[in-house]
């Protein structure tokens, strides 16, 4: 079975701050991972995927086999990446299907 | 945005009725899902299909039902609405890369 768990809920920093969120993953072959953002009361969004190995506004996440974590971070928080951030994982299914963490809600304070 | 679209954007409806909700794509992608968004469990398939008339059961799929007659329409039911489907119900689309979602169905079971 394939399970993503992101353990804080809520996150809360202020602007110019370092931002980590986790992201732990148990799955027994080799996985795709991803992060999506969701901004209030709009659609889930791709922020990135580990394949392509990006930077999309100023976020990296780096994959570590070795402790099953995918971490999202940013050294410098803006007041625009107030959201919520979801970890997901695709496993080697035919369906394509997405397993996704439980989310963390940023708030980034003035 | 990828076209996917959702109808209707926001329901209230009493205990016992049925509803349907509907996602259309204009991107012709083989896999559409449906998921539900509650808080604390972030996101959570209920129904996918990987073409026309075509489907698999998700994670929660009791209490729901899907079908896919056309490539760009993914119907879901709700035979006998409960309090419990209360929910954000999101549609998604993937061409085997990524998925991507629509703008989500408000659904309130009185």
């Amino acid at each position: 079975a394939q399970r993503v768990t992101q353990p804080e809920k809520l996150l809360s920093v202020f602007k110019g701050a370092p931002v980590e969120l986790k992201c732990n993953y148990s799955y027994s072959g080799s996985p795709e991972l991803f992060w999506y953002v969701q901004y209030s009361r709009q659609r889930l969004q791709l922020l990135l995927r580990h394949i392509s190995r990006e930077s999309i506004k100023g976020f990296t996440a780096d994959l570590n086999k070795g402790e099953t974590s995918f971490h999202l971070k940013k050294p410098f928080a803006q007041e625009e990446d107030s959201a919520m951030y979801y970890c997901a994982l695709r496993g080697n299914n035919a369906g394509n299907m997405l397993t996704f963490g439980g989310g963390t809600r940023l708030m980034v304070k003035p | 945005d990828a076209g996917i679209t959702q109808s209707p954007r926001h329901k209230v409806t009493e205990t016992g009725t049925p509803v349907t909700l509907r996602c259309h794509q204009t991107e012709n992608h083989r896999y559409m899902y449906w998921y539900r968004q509650d808080p604390g469990h972030g996101l959570r398939l209920i129904h996918y299909s990987y073409g026309v008339k075509d489907t698999d059961k998700g994670e929660v799929s009791d209490g729901y039902s899907v079908s896919r007659s056309k490539t760009e329409d993914f119907l879901l039911t709700l035979e006998s609405a409960t309090s419990s489907q209360t929910s954000v119900y999101f549609c998604a689309i993937s061409d085997l890369s990524m998925q991507y979602f629509g703008p989500g169905t408000r659904l309130t079971v009185t």
